[in-house]
Parts: structure tokens; sequence; C-alpha cells
């Protein structure tokens, strides 16, 4: 399977906890995308990368949030401390260049109890 | 700002045509995607469109006019399985992010 791939799957937790979600994007994909889905919504653009470097991040993305892609090929997305408003579906996708397609993974679902 | 426009639900019977509409305002356009995501998998690709006119791939076409910031996805031939909700999204900042619209839950009943 070349897609893109992400675990875990599902993750529950605490209010308060750390987590930490893994992105594997297609290989040779110099792009890499997350973003945070949440019930009857559309995918909300978080933040990118052009191979290690992290090019923009949304309002969305509080101090709480910090992403890496420390060499330019996977990614993971930690959010510390936690809250119930984390809870969503957060997607991975990556391109190849910029302005081409981007195809996403199976996401990650959160659940903050 | 950023608005995308799409109708919430829609129901249509198997073996008829869909037509989904989606208006957009954006403060730059470098492109307009329509993926297809079923319940709890990730948004699939399905079409992209830089050009104005009609994109055609099987069952499935894509339409833009860029001066009316209007785009439409056709379905033909509806099959059960394209029971998913339908997502039109943006190309902005320079063709860096998308922005989607809520997406619109296509129903095929028999």
């Amino acid at each position: 399977d070349t897609g893109v791939s992400q675990n875990p799957r599902h993750k529950i937790t605490k209010r308060g906890q750390n987590v930490t979600f893994r992105c594997d994007p297609i290989s040779e994909h110099n792009r890499l995308y997350w973003y945070r889905q949440t019930l009857g919504q559309g995918p909300e653009f978080l933040t990118y990368f052009q191979n290690e470097a992290q090019l923009e991040k949304s309002r969305l993305l509080s101090d709480r949030f910090s992403a890496e892609r420390p060499k330019g090929s996977f990614s993971t997305l930690e959010i510390q401390r936690t809250e119930q408003g984390d809870s969503a579906m957060y997607l991975c996708a990556s391109s190849p260049q910029l302005g081409e397609t981007q195809y996403f993974g199976p996401g990650t679902r959160l659940l903050v109890l | 700002g950023q608005n995308i426009d799409q109708p919430t639900e829609m129901t249509a019977t198997e073996g008829a045509i869909v037509q989904i509409n989606c208006t957009y305002q954006t403060s730059g356009f470098n492109g307009l995607f329509w993926y297809q995501q079923h319940a709890g998998e990730a948004p699939t690709f399905l079409s992209y469109n830089v050009l104005d006119g009609l994109e055609e791939k099987g069952r499935f076409s894509s339409f833009l006019s860029r001066s009316k910031g209007y785009s439409y996805l056709l379905l033909k031939e509806l099959q059960m399985k394209d029971s998913a909700s339908y997502l039109c999204a943006v190309f902005t900042g320079g063709g860096n992010k998308l922005t989607f619209g809520t997406g619109t839950q296509l129903k095929v009943e028999l």
C-alpha cells in the first residue's frame, strides 16, 4: 500500500493528557498537510510542511499544538493538555509539489473525555 | 475571507443523474477540487478544475466558471455506493492549502 498512512486510527484520552499522532506520506511527496474535521463539517487546514520546513500554521493551531517533520518524511502532531473541544478527526494529506492534488490518509479519530 | 457554499443534503434515485452545486468567494483562487468522503473515512480525490469548462471522468463530471465563482459535480448512473458526502474545496494561499465547504450529504435510494 503506497497511500498516506496514519497512526493510531483511534485515540481515547482523558482531558489534560498529551497525545501524539503520526503521519507517513506517500513516498517522495514533498508537501505534507494536517487538517482537522468535526462532525458535519469539511476539513479545516491546520498546518503544512515543505520537506522538513513548517511553512504555515492556521490560527486554529493554538500553543498546545505542535507539529514536526524532522527528516522531511513522516510527521507528528502533538496536542498537549487536551481539551474536550479537541475531539475531532485529524487528517493528514500529502502532495508531490505546490498546487498539486492532495491525497488524504485514513485519519486519526480523537475523543477527549 | 473564504466562503464556500454547497447544499447540506440531497437525495436521488439509483440510476438517475444528480448535480451538486458549489459557490465560492475566496481571496485568491488556484483551482477547485471535489472529494468524496464515506462516513468515517478519508476524503478521496474525484476531480480538479483550474480552467473554465467541463472535466469528464467516467460517471463523474465537474464544471467550473471562475467568473461566477461556481462549480458543480455531476454524477451519472447513480449507484448505492455513491451515497457519501461530497466536498467542494478551493486551492487558496497560492496553492498551499485547501479550503473546504461543509460537504453535501448525498443519499441514493432505490
